[in-house]
Formats: C-alpha cells, sequence, structure tokens
C-alpha cells in the first residue's frame, strides 16, 4: 500500500473552470501536509501548505480531512499557466522529516 | 538568499563510467534529500542525509549508488559503473532541523544524467 495516492489524470478542463484534486494518505500520525507544482522538466516547488481548517492562496484553496486521511486541492479559474503536475506530500517524524510524495494528478488547462 | 544548488545541470556518461551529482542545500538547511525521476514517471525517493549522517536510505539501489553529505561540503550522490537505465533526473532537496512541524523542502533544478 502507498503512502500517499493520488488519481494520476490527467485532468482536462477549458480555460475559466474549477477542479478539484484528492489525494489519501495511509498514516494516521502523519503530521504536516503540502501541495507541489510540478512543470514538465523542471524541479518541484512548493505551491501551498494545508492546513487543519483549510486555506486559501488566490484562486488556489486546500483543504484537510484528518478522520478521513485526505488533502484536497481546489482551482478556480483555472489559467493555461495552471497546466502542470500536482504533488501531494506528506511529512512524517517528530525528530527528522520524512516526505512522502504522491505520484502527481496531471492538469492541461485548454483554450 | 541562493536556493538549492545542484551541478552538474546535465551530465552525460558512457556505460560503465562513474557519475557524481553534487547537492549544496538552502542556507541553514542541514537536511538532504535525493529523488531520482524517470521520464514520464513520478519522484522516486533515494536517501536523506544530515551532515555525516545517513538517516534513511530505502530506497537507494542495493549496488553502484552511495550518498554522502560531509561536515564541510555538498552532498555528492555517486553511482559507479552507469548503466542505461540509470539515465533521469536526479533531484535534491533540503530542510531545515525539524522544529514546528511546517518545515517543507526545496527543491534544486536537478541534474539530468544521460548514459549513452
Amino acid at each position: 500500500r502507498k503512502e500517499v495516492e493520488q488519481d494520476p489524470g490527467p485532468f482536462n478542463v477549458p480555460e475559466g473552470a474549477t477542479v478539484a484534486f484528492n489525494c489519501t494518505y495511509s498514516n494516521s500520525a502523519s503530521q504536516s501536509f503540502f501541495w507541489y507544482r510540478q512543470d514538465c522538466r523542471k524541479e518541484p516547488k512548493l505551491l501551498m501548505s494545508v492546513y487543519s481548517s483549510g486555506n486559501e492562496d488566490g484562486r488556489f484553496t486546500a483543504q484537510l480531512n484528518r478522520a478521513s486521511q485526505y488533502i484536497s486541492l481546489l482551482i478556480r479559474d483555472s489559467k493555461l499557466s495552471d497546466s502542470a503536475t500536482y504533488l501531494c506530500v506528506v511529512k512524517e517524524g517528530y525528530n527528522f522529516n520524512k516526505f512522502y510524495f504522491g505520484s502527481g494528478t496531471k492538469l492541461n488547462v485548454k483554450p | 538568499n541562493a536556493g538549492v544548488m545542484q551541478n552538474p545541470r546535465h551530465l552525460v556518461r558512457r556505460r560503465g563510467q562513474e557519475a557524481r551529482l553534487r547537492c549544496s542545500p538552502m542556507k541553514g538547511h542541514s537536511h538532504v534529500y535525493w529523488y531520482r525521476q524517470l521520464p514520464e514517471e513520478g519522484l522516486k525517493f533515494m536517501v536523506y542525509l544530515q551532515k555525516e549522517n545517513i538517516i534513511d536510505e530505502s530506497g537507494m539501489p542495493k549496488e553502484r549508488f552511495s550518498a554522502e553529505f560531509p561536515k564541510e561540503g555538498p552532498s555528492i550522490l555517486r553511482i559507479q559503473q552507469v548503466v542505461r537505465g540509470d539515465s533521469a533526473a536526479y533531484f535534491c532537496a533540503s530542510s531545515p532541523l525539524p522544529d514546528a512541524g511546517r518545515e517543507t523542502q526545496y527543491f534544486g533544478p536537478g541534474t539530468r544524467l544521460l548514459v549513452l
């Protein structure tokens, strides 16, 4: 069983659409949660952290449901530049930082 | 405020040669991680190091691969006797010491290894 699971997609959406990605994790003791974005042939970049209360950054909203052990990312008013692979990341550990990456969900925003 | 630095950015080796990939973490970061990414695939964890200490090498192939993070200088991922299947992008990431729990990783631009 994988530590972090994501739907690989691709999600093909028109510009302006709202799209949501989900991610599930297996370890209920996981501490912290993040969404990264990876463009083709580039390094992953931190998009946002995910807090228990949910958090929003412009068109992006992240939610955490600890009881069901899933994390979501909502993108509103999709732009062509949002096309990328979105990686769900879960952190464990107290005396060290161990990160688990999902395999990523690919988003294609079409004109 | 330099980010994570990796060099070389591109490396070409012939089968049987050695490849050395270097990573300098962000200033103030003491933890380094190495990942491998094959074309069209996800990131695969390889190894997690602190200075002079390997914390987790569960993702490292048993043979030909080694990693170190010395007291001085960058972290090195070493691949001996490379084979074509080693061709991939190798990403390094760094994070600070565990503290408030919200620390995350920051990635370098990667080294693209091509084995001919």
